[in-house]
């Protein structure tokens, strides 16, 4: 079964507007990756946080990390429409594998 | 730098036939990666190979599915026979050493009849 879980499943907002995506998973991470797909450009990586860090930004994307919770939230700040994709949150465990959650799909309607 | 390349990138059989895809990583990866993606649902790992290698085929349907990696670069994923529930997008991912980021190939999308 998939270890993350993203909610919500499907968001829609505004251009401009902040979008946040949550995950959770279940067991002991190295670390946590977020990852975008649209038709366009398919699957690409986002963003990494390692388990012993918080919080960590890249342009317009920042990600936190609550390890004691099992829990991490994606915020993209002033969403354009470029931004509307399916995103995943990915774990991590030793050995590199990748565990990927189910998605939420965002819409940012102009 | 040249990304992941995969192909074809349509396939439709019907069931019970044969079908291979390909994929050739970024130069210079060694860790090569097949990912089954149902529509709606997120990537899931079929088999990871550092450099030739089997890593991690857990995840494999060996009765029917194999992977190979001969020389270390390219790699062919086969399904033989194939079944409905087999239609998804077959993603190859590559990865360098010393980093944990996967870089996607555009992925095959197979249709079983």
């Amino acid at each position: 079964s998939q270890q993350g879980e993203e909610d919500p499943q499907a968001l829609s907002i505004q251009e401009g507007e902040n979008a946040t995506m949550n995950c959770s998973y279940k067991t002991s991470i190295n670390n946590l990756q977020w990852y975008r797909q649209n038709s366009g450009r398919g699957l690409v990586h986002l963003i990494l946080i390692r388990s012993n860090e918080r919080e960590k930004h890249s342009g317009r994307l920042r990600v936190t990390l609550d390890t004691s919770k099992k829990s991490s939230s994606l915020l993209i700040t002033a969403s354009r429409a470029a931004d509307t994709a399916s995103y995943f949150c990915a774990t991590a465990r030793v050995g590199s594998r990748l565990t990927f959650g189910e998605g939420t799909q965002l819409t940012v309607n102009p | 730098e040249a990304g992941v390349a995969q192909s074809p990138r349509y396939k439709i059989i019907e069931k019970r036939q044969s079908v291979a895809f390909w994929c050739n990583p970024i130069s210079g990866h060694a860790t090569l990666y097949w990912y089954q993606q149902i529509l709606g649902q997120g990537p899931k790992l079929l088999i990871q190979f550092q450099n030739n290698g089997v890593v991690d085929d857990s995840q494999l349907p060996k009765d029917r599915f194999s992977a190979e990696r001969l020389k270390g670069v390219d790699s062919t994923l086969k399904i033989q026979p194939a079944k409905l529930e087999d239609s998804a997008v077959y993603l190859c991912a590559s990865r360098r050493g010393g980093s944990y980021e996967q870089y996607f190939g555009p992925g095959t999308r197979l249709t079983v009849t």
